[in-house]
């Protein structure tokens, strides 16, 4: 399988469930992305890793932790969620952080999580 | 900040009509400019990107121009085909890796 795989494609919880996001890139990238899309609204950023070391949190509440066992491999685990909270999670990656060359930053999306949070 | 502002949507166009979509851009510095593509059901995925001013990047029909002076980055087609309906993201990249989206713009273009 090639590409970056977001499992599971839907998902349902209640506020009080705990379950988890998955993302998986066969793609060799170095750097791993957690984004938030909305209905009607930018794309945000929640979380950068940099070979397995998170670089960036955008001021996610601490319901969303994320985890990255591997360069390959993204978690989102999710707790005590708010309806608010539902929407698309896309995980990317992209060669490398920064652009130390042409391409390096060009981010590979999976197909997302459809979460709704009842 | 940096920020992107694209035009809202939907658009609606019929096939073989042509295709502008407005991108105005806030940065600071010398940002790389982006258009990704989501088609229904699936994640974004990168269209054409422009790198320094008055580049013009092309792919699969689409142009965009990379204007410094005007701070654009307008997505064109001159024909667009009903599986061009998808929902289009202007985006830029400034200095570290935080790639900024537009809110993205909505095609449908009908038979």
């Amino acid at each position: 399988e090639t590409g970056v795989t977001q499992t599971p494609r839907h998902l349902v919880m209640g506020m009080t469930n705990k379950k988890s996001l998955k993302c998986e890139q066969h793609l060799g990238h170095n750097a791993m992305y957690w984004y938030k899309q909305s209905a009607k609204k930018p794309l945000e950023l929640m979380f950068v890793y940099s070979l397995e070391e998170r670089v960036e949190n955008n001021s996610v509440p601490s319901r969303f932790s994320p985890e990255c066992p591997n360069s390959s491999h993204l978690f989102l685990h999710l707790h005590t969620l708010q309806p608010e909270d539902s929407a698309l999670y896309l995980c990317a990656s992209s060669q490398e952080l920064g652009g130390a060359f042409p391409g390096a930053n060009v981010l590979t999306f999976g197909a997302g999580s459809r979460l709704t949070v009842l | 900040g940096n920020s992107v502002t694209q035009m809202e949507g939907p658009v609606t166009l019929s096939e073989e009509a042509f295709l502008t979509i407005n991108c105005t851009y806030t940065a600071t510095g010398y940002p790389s400019l982006f258009w990704y593509v989501q088609y229904p059901g699936e994640g974004l995925q990168l269209l054409l990107k422009a790198t320094k001013a008055d580049d013009k990047g092309s792919n699969k029909g689409f142009e965009a121009t990379y204007r410094k002076e005007t701070t654009s980055f307008h997505l064109e087609k001159g024909s667009v085909q009903v599986s061009d309906s998808a929902v289009y993201f202007c985006a830029l990249l400034t200095g570290g890796f935080k790639t900024i989206f537009g809110a993205g713009t909505r095609l449908f273009v009908k038979a």
